[in-house]
Formats: structure tokens, sequence, C-alpha cells
């Protein structure tokens, strides 16, 4: 079993849509948790980043982690085109050799 | 602008070959990391740097080297021990290594065989 389970998708949405994308997890000593978006052929984008349980709120995204039930999950309001990406969960531990363990990715398609 | 840089976009690499992938950045970050990306498997860690002239194995670090002689650069040598070297290299960097400093990620070299 991994320690980070993500779906790959594809994911296809209306523009306007609010979009769910989570991960699960095994490792209850991750610590922090983060959201990337990585556009084709190019590397991944820092989205969100949080640290223990909790929402965090920019803009149109919102994050969410749920240590209780080893799951996070990113918000997407009023999807656009332009968001049309893979979407990689990320998370680490409190070491300090800041090892990321990352999901497989989702891929989300916004129809204009 | 301040950021990482992976060079070149484009790599090929025949049987028995070298070759060896370059990542600089001047955002003065401590901590570099190299990652590896297929399809359908997510990043996985080949090797990271703490500080200079000194690295540490990461998950798959078999068939890969590297060096880390100066702060803003760690270059990937991919050996011709790798036996599946096709993918996609990630180069990341953080101000420190630790797990309250979120890595930033350069854009990648694609890695064929010929």
């Amino acid at each position: 079993q991994k320690e980070v389970e993500q779906d790959p998708g594809p994911l296809s949405v209306p523009e306007g849509a609010i979009v769910s994308l989570n991960c699960t997890y095994s490792n209850s000593a991750f610590q922090y948790f983060m959201w990337y978006r990585q556009y084709s052929r190019k590397g991944p984008e820092l989205l969100m980043y949080t640290y223990s349980s909790g929402n965090k709120e920019d803009g149109r995204f919102t994050a969410q982690v749920d240590k209780s039930s080893k799951y996070i999950s990113l918000f997407i309001r009023d999807s656009q085109p332009s968001d049309s990406a893979t979407y990689l969960c990320a998370m680490s531990t409190s070491g300090n050799t800041g090892k990321l363990i990352f999901g497989q990715g989702t891929t989300l398609q916004v129809k204009p | 602008d301040g950021g990482i840089t992976q060079s070149p976009k484009y790599l090929f690499r025949k049987e028995g070959q070298n070759v060896t992938l370059s990542c600089e950045q001047n955002l003065n970050h401590d901590a570099m990391y190299w990652y590896r990306q297929d399809p359908g498997q997510g990043l996985r860690l080949i090797y990271y740097s703490q500080i200079v002239n000194d690295f540490q194995k990461g998950d798959i670090a078999e068939g890969y080297s590297v060096s880390r002689e100066k702060k803003e650069s760690f270059p990937l040598t991919v050996t011709s021990a790798q036996k599946n070297p096709t993918a996609f290299y990630l180069c990341a960097s953080t101000r420190q290594a630790g797990s309250d400093q979120p890595q930033h990620f350069g854009d990648g070299t694609r890695l064929s065989i010929l």
C-alpha cells in the first residue's frame, strides 16, 4: 500500500463548477501538507501549504486537512479552463530532511 | 528574477552513456532535491542535499550520482547503470532543509533513450 493515495482521474467538469480533489494517507506522523499544480511539460507550482489540521483559504482555493481521518482536500471554486492541470498532493513529517511524499496526481480538465 | 533553472529541457541518451542534468538556483537556498516523475507514479526522490559538499540518497538512488560543490548548483548524472532512465526529472530547492519549508521546482528535463 502506498503511503499517499490519490485518484489519478481524469476529472472533467464544466466551467464554474466547484472541484474537490482528495488524498488519503497512512502515516500518522505527517504534519505538513501541500498542494501543487502542474501544467503539461512544466514543474509543479506550490498552491497551498498547511500545517496539521484545519482549513486554509486563498482566493478560489481552499485546503482542508483532517488528521483524524488521514484525509486532505483541495476545493476550487468557480473553476476556470486555466485550472486544467494535474494537481499533486504532498506531505512530510516533522523531521529535518524536508523529504516530501507525493500522491500520483489528479488530472483535471475544466471545459468552457 | 529568482528561480530554479534546469537544462536542457530535452535530453537523449544512447545505450551505455552517462548524461548529466543541470540544476541552478539563484534563490540562495541551502537545500536542493532531485525527483523523478513517471506517468501514474507521482514524484520519487532520487537524491537531496542539505548543504554544500553534503548529499544523501533518496528512495531511488541506484544508477544516479550527484555533486554539490557550489550552493547554487546540484547536477544529476544518470549513469549507464540506470536501466530505465526515460522519465521527467525535476529539481527543487528550499531555503533550508526542514518540513516547514515548502519546496519550489524548476521546469524539468525530459530524458529519453535513443
